[in-house]
């Protein structure tokens, strides 16, 4: 059974940092491409960040980019999001996704998401 | 890196047919055949329901369909059921040389 379970969010001050992790297991972590999805409150969907198999290929929202990093261990079975420089806007649930086998933009399993709330 | 548009809303009776629009551009969902549908019950993780505009995950009834048309993509949903309620969500791969997707707004599907 595929499960990603994410973990490290929390309330933090703005301009402050955290560190997203997502523990996978149930399937072959090295194959797949791996994403970070988020969701405000009482908001949409909004793409995060994403990043392939390997690793060597990696993307970014305009909303996040040059803040977050996206990175991950295949020995681990584990992806990150580092978020640096974080504000208000930042606060929502924040969801790692695993790509579909051959379909990397098709994000066929879902964690149930780690909260971050960015506050003073 | 625009969200694609979708209504914010939808509605319909119970066995009726609907579909739901989601409308990009040449760079997204027009330029690719990676558009896909999530549905989302309230407290729940999204759920995809429709992926490379028309296949559906194992598991998914056959009564969801997507379809595409230019820059345009669309999810039917036949015979409506309750339990069908929720919002739902397209996404399209949207770059040529990097690792990027892009959501639609969302759509709240109301049975009445």
């Amino acid at each position: 059974e595929v499960q990603l379970v994410e973990s490290g969010g929390g309330l933090v001050q703005p301009g402050r940092s955290l560190r997203l992790s997502c523990a996978a297991s149930g399937f072959t972590f090295d194959d797949s491409a791996m994403h970070w999805v988020r969701q405000g409150p009482g908001k949409g969907l909004e793409w995060v960040s994403g990043i392939s198999w390997g690793g060597g290929n990696i993307g970014y929202a305009d909303s996040v980019k040059g803040r977050f990093t996206i990175s991950r261990d295949n020995a681990k079975n584990s992806l990150y999001l580092q978020l640096n420089s974080l504000r208000a806007e930042d606060t929502a649930l924040y969801y790692c996704a695993k790509g579909l086998p051959g379909n990397a933009y098709s994000l066929g399993y879902w964690g149930q998401g780690t909260l971050v709330t960015v506050s003073s | 890196q625009s969200a694609l548009t979708q209504p914010p809303s939808a509605s319909g009776s119970p066995g009726q047919s609907l579909t739901i629009s989601c409308t990009g551009t040449s760079s997204d969902v027009g330029g690719y055949n990676y558009v896909s549908w999530y549905q989302q019950r309230p407290g729940e993780a999204p759920k995809l329901m429709i992926y490379e505009v028309h296949k559906r995950p194992s598991g998914v009834p056959d009564r969801f369909s997507g379809s595409k048309s230019g820059n345009r993509a669309s999810l039917t949903v036949s015979g409506l059921q309750a339990e069908d309620e929720a919002d739902y969500y397209c996404s399209s791969y949207a770059g040529s040389n990097n690792f990027h997707v892009v959501f639609g707004g969302g759509t709240k599907l109301t049975v009445l």
